[in-house]
């Protein structure tokens, strides 16, 4: 899975409680990014970091919160304020944000809610 | 409004046949077009990545095409087997520098049966 791995696997959550997926790169890229996956439709952007200390809001950040304090790791809190958290998480990392920019994903992160 | 279509949605086929899965883009300005192969429950994973001026770009038996004027995207499988069962997700990216946006498409869910 491209040098990033995501933990845990599984999470299962009660409603009501935060939640935080984890998320560590060592390819020494300076971006990183949060994706949810839900059935038909394509990945959707949560977050995105282009260097430590800074992240920037994506297409559906409600809910969500990240930190970027290491280059290594983003991640990611699922709030109780979000209302429908059951899905596939996905980490991506790449070496930049402009050019080609390639994504490398890590093995994803199924969080459902009980 | 940028958007990345794909079809089929799933396609089932025998082992050893050929398949073209289509990807239809309206993405502006546009910057390079991925392929990934995603297995289930894992993350995608890179197949190949064209720019504007290229228009073939093979990785084994994946061979992707790029036709900029139409907005379109092909990526045949030659010989398929068993392993390439999977779902193939075309990403668009839009802007020439110094911007995060991916547009993903949907995906087509690919079974390749014995």
């Amino acid at each position: 899975d491209g040098g990033i791995t995501q933990s845990p696997k599984y999470l299962f959550r009660k409603e009501g409680q935060n939640v935080t997926l984890s998320c560590e790169q060592n390819l020494n890229h300076d971006a990183m990014y949060w994706y949810r996956q839900d059935p038909g439709q394509g990945l959707r952007l949560i977050y995105y970091s282009q260097i430590v200390n800074d992240f920037q809001k994506g297409d559906i950040a409600e809910g969500y919160s990240v930190s970027r304090e290491k280059k290594e790791s983003f991640p990611l809190t699922v709030t109780s304020a979000q209302k429908n958290p059951t899905a596939f998480y996905l980490c991506a990392s790449s070496i930049g944000t402009s050019g080609i920019r390639e994504q490398f994903f890590g093995p994803g992160t199924r969080l459902t809610v009980l | 409004k940028n958007q990345v279509e794909q079809s089929p949605q799933s396609l089932i086929i025998l082992e050893g046949k050929n398949c073209t899965l289509q990807c239809n883009y309206t993405v502006s300005p546009f910057s390079n077009l991925r392929w990934y192969k995603q297995d289930t429950g894992r993350g995608p994973v890179s197949l190949t990545i064209m720019t504007f001026s290229e228009n073939t770009k093979s990785n084994g038996r994946y061979t992707a095409t790029l036709d900029a004027d139409t907005k379109q995207s092909s990526l045949h499988i030659t010989a398929s087997q068993l392993s390439d069962s999977a779902s193939y997700i075309c990403v668009v990216s839009e802007g020439t520098s110094g911007t995060y946006k991916y547009i993903f498409g949907t995906g087509t869910r690919l079974k390749v049966l014995a």
